[in-house]
């Protein structure tokens, strides 16, 4: 079964833990982005990485860090530093050269 | 530069009416623009997409029309449904799919019977 898989589907974190986010691709796709989902702000980028150990920041970066070791796969770690961390986080892949982009079903995290 | 505007913020249509929704952009690079349907809890999932050269492009009930000289483009969905309820995002692209997507803010649609 091919797609993109986020795990978990709902995340619940203490204020000033680091959390990680996972997302996995079996499509072969080069290219892999995070997303940050916000009640009326849109989609907007955190972290792209079009090639393995090679990543670049977003629009919105600060208090994120990604790796991304295997092509398959591209964890988000949200740490304690990010200010307002409650958010849909959406994982998207690509192939390089390719216009289209396809989405994972989001992790929804709440830190209290 | 790299925005793209989306209209409205929110639209109820009747169930068998016309939903439009409307973009706009400056970036005059920009190569390519789909339109995302989201559903509630769901991952954002591609609905339709144009390139510049052209002005129109249907998929059963939905169309884009592009406005090249306007830098505008809008999704129509005909005969809407109140399945067709969810959340839509324009986006656009450039540097031929070498560059992430840049995304509208969305609208909210809900067809009430």
């Amino acid at each position: 079964d091919g797609g993109i898989t986020q795990s978990p589907k709902y995340l619940f974190r203490k204020e000033g833990q680091n959390v990680t986010l996972s997302c996995e691709q079996n499509l072969n796709h080069d290219a892999m982005y995070w997303y940050r989902q916000d009640p009326g702000q849109g989609l907007r980028l955190i972290y792209y990485s079009q090639i393995v150990n090679d990543f670049q920041k977003g629009d919105i970066a600060e208090g994120y860090s990604v790796s991304r070791e295997k092509k398959e796969s591209f964890p988000l770690t949200v740490t304690s530093a990010q200010k307002n961390p409650t958010a849909f986080y959406l994982c998207a892949s690509s192939f390089l050269g390719a216009y289209e982009q396809y989405f994972g079903p989001g992790t929804r995290l709440t830190v209290t | 530069q790299q925005q793209v505007k989306q209209s409205p913020q929110s639209l109820i249509v009747q169930k068998g009416g016309i939903s439009i929704i409307n973009c706009a952009y400056e970036n005059t690079a920009f190569d390519y623009f789909p339109w995302y349907q989201q559903f509630p809890g769901k991952g954002p999932a591609l609905l339709i997409a144009i390139r510049p050269d052209v002005s129109e492009k249907k998929e059963g009930r939905f169309t884009i029309s592009f406005n090249k000289s306007a830098k505008q483009f809008s999704l129509h969905i005909m005969d809407s449904q109140p399945g067709d309820s969810a959340t839509y995002f324009c986006a656009a692209l450039w540097n031929s799919g070498n560059t992430p997507l840049v995304f509208g803010k969305g609208t909210r649609l809900s067809v009430i019977a």
